[in-house]
């Protein structure tokens, strides 16, 4: 079983369509990223939290650290949304945490108009 | 926002060569900076962890004396193919962090080893 796992692996949805992905770890952590990588392989840092929630234009990211989950939520979603979405976290351990990052397999989203 | 830049974007060699590929950071210093490779449609994989002036630790599986790491500065890593065989060719992508948890991800280099 990996240690951070994502769902679903793929998503198709409408143009306009609020469209939620959703990660779930079973490690320690002392933070978690959400990236998004466009079909060229550019990676972009979208969110890093530790609690709570963070909300950037259309795209908000939440975390339940009791739970160990977060989701990643895309409001009125546009094609130009379309991308692969890679949730990762920072393992936390006794004694301190790690940049080293473990990464989800990705949620590939296709945005139709 | 920090830009982690990678040169060459793309490169195309014979089998047998080696390709050095660079790694940036165009506006802070980066403690740490790491080395992943991706498949198609696969995640990242971390390659090594590289940290200036220090040698780099390799992720098991990766042979240290395939892929070499240099971390000449602050700003600066680069990672070199040597003897490039086609099961090398791969997306190679670098991130750069400071003491911080973010990680600044470059546009990677796509290889291609005929």
């Amino acid at each position: 079983k990996n240690e951070v796992e994502q769902s679903p692996q793929n998503l198709t949805a409408q143009e306009g369509e609020f469209i939620t992905i959703n990660c779930s770890y079973s490690v320690g952590i002392s933070a978690l990223h959400w990236l998004q990588q466009h079909p060229g392989g550019g990676i972009v840092s979208l969110f890093m939290l530790s609690s709570g929630k963070k909300k950037h234009g259309r795209l908000i990211a939440t975390i339940n650290i009791q739970e160990k989950h977060s989701s990643l939520h895309i409001t009125a979603s546009h094609p130009r949304d379309s991308a692969v979405y890679i949730c990762a976290v920072n393992h936390s351990f006794y004694g301190g945490a790690t940049n080293k990052l473990i990464f989800g397999t990705g949620t590939l989203l296709a945005v139709q108009p | 926002g920090a830009v982690v830049s990678q040169h060459p974007s793309r490169v195309i060699c014979k089998s047998g060569t080696s390709v050095k590929i660079e790694c940036r950071s165009l506006d802070f210093q980066a403690t740490t900076m790491f080395w992943y490779r991706q498949f198609p449609k696969q995640s990242l994989m971390l390659m090594a962890t590289s940290n200036e002036g220090s040698k780099a630790t390799y992720e098991q599986g990766v042979e240290k004396d395939k892929f070499l790491i240099n971390h000449a500065s602050l700003t600066l890593s680069t990672l070199t193919v040597t003897s490039a065989h086609p099961e090398d060719s791969s997306f190679y992508i670098c991130s750069a962090t400071t003491r911080r948890e973010t990680q600044y991800f470059g546009p990677g280099t796509r290889l291609l080893v005929l």
